[in-house]
């Protein structure tokens, strides 16, 4: 399967704590997205990246949140010092950058639970 | 600020009739709109786009729909079935690939 992969699935963290969500686009794909669902919301943007640049990233948190997107390996978005209100699920999503139909591919998403 | 908003929270239809989901926009300088499905536990998927220079584009038993001048957009799927039940977002673009996702419409088909 050569789909968005990310891991891990399912993250329960204590308040105070990191969590650290990995994204590995699909082949071929050097662009990546994250995005985060609230409970009963839609999808927010966070954040775009290209390999080693982070392109846009004006849906992320200015604290605690960060991403990147290194030359080698997954996308990684971290949280520092989660709250209970980062509980939501995080997805991931991949493109060439150049689509003929503008097509996002996203993974299953990990879902984080702050107690 | 909400450029992409699905106002139908959810929506119930009769297996076989046609289910329509509707969208609307604030940006004019989106230039793609795309259609997504979400079933509980999984990622979005693509389902249809439509470029700004089109107003309809057809895919089986999905057609979509783009008025421009009513910044509206709205996915027709007909006819509808079961496994259609799910959530649908709409999602914009414009040029920079900031896609901008609606808040969704949860469609329940009938049996």
């Amino acid at each position: 399967n050569a789909g968005v992969m990310q891991n891990p699935r399912h993250l329960v963290r204590r308040r105070g704590q990191e969590a650290r969500l990995r994204c590995s686009p699909m082949k071929g794909h050097s662009h990546v997205y994250w995005y985060r669902q609230l409970p009963e919301e839609g999808l927010k943007f966070m954040v775009y990246l290209q390999k080693e640049n982070i392109i846009d990233e004006s849906g992320m948190p200015k604290e605690r949140f960060s991403a990147e997107f290194p030359k080698e390996g997954p996308s990684i978005l971290r949280i520092q010092q989660v709250v209970r209100g980062d509980s939501a699920a995080y997805f991931c999503a991949s493109s060439p950058g150049q689509s003929p139909t503008g097509e996002l591919f996203f993974g299953e998403g990990s879902r984080l639970t702050v107690l | 600020d909400q450029q992409v908003k699905q106002n139908s929270p959810s929506l119930s239809v009769q297996e076989g009739r046609i289910s329509i989901l509707n969208c609307d926009y604030t940006n004019s300088m989106f230039d793609y709109f795309l259609w997504y499905k979400k079933y509980p536990a999984e990622g979005p998927t693509f389902l249809i786009s439509i470029s700004s220079i089109k107003d309809k584009n057809e895919d089986g038993r999905f057609t979509v729909f783009l008025n421009k001048s009513a910044k509206h957009l709205s996915l027709h799927i007909v006819p509808s079935q079961p496994g259609d039940s799910a959530v649908y977002f709409c999602a914009a673009f414009a040029g920079t690939y900031k896609y901008i996702f609606g808040t969704g419409t949860r469609l329940k088909v009938l049996a």
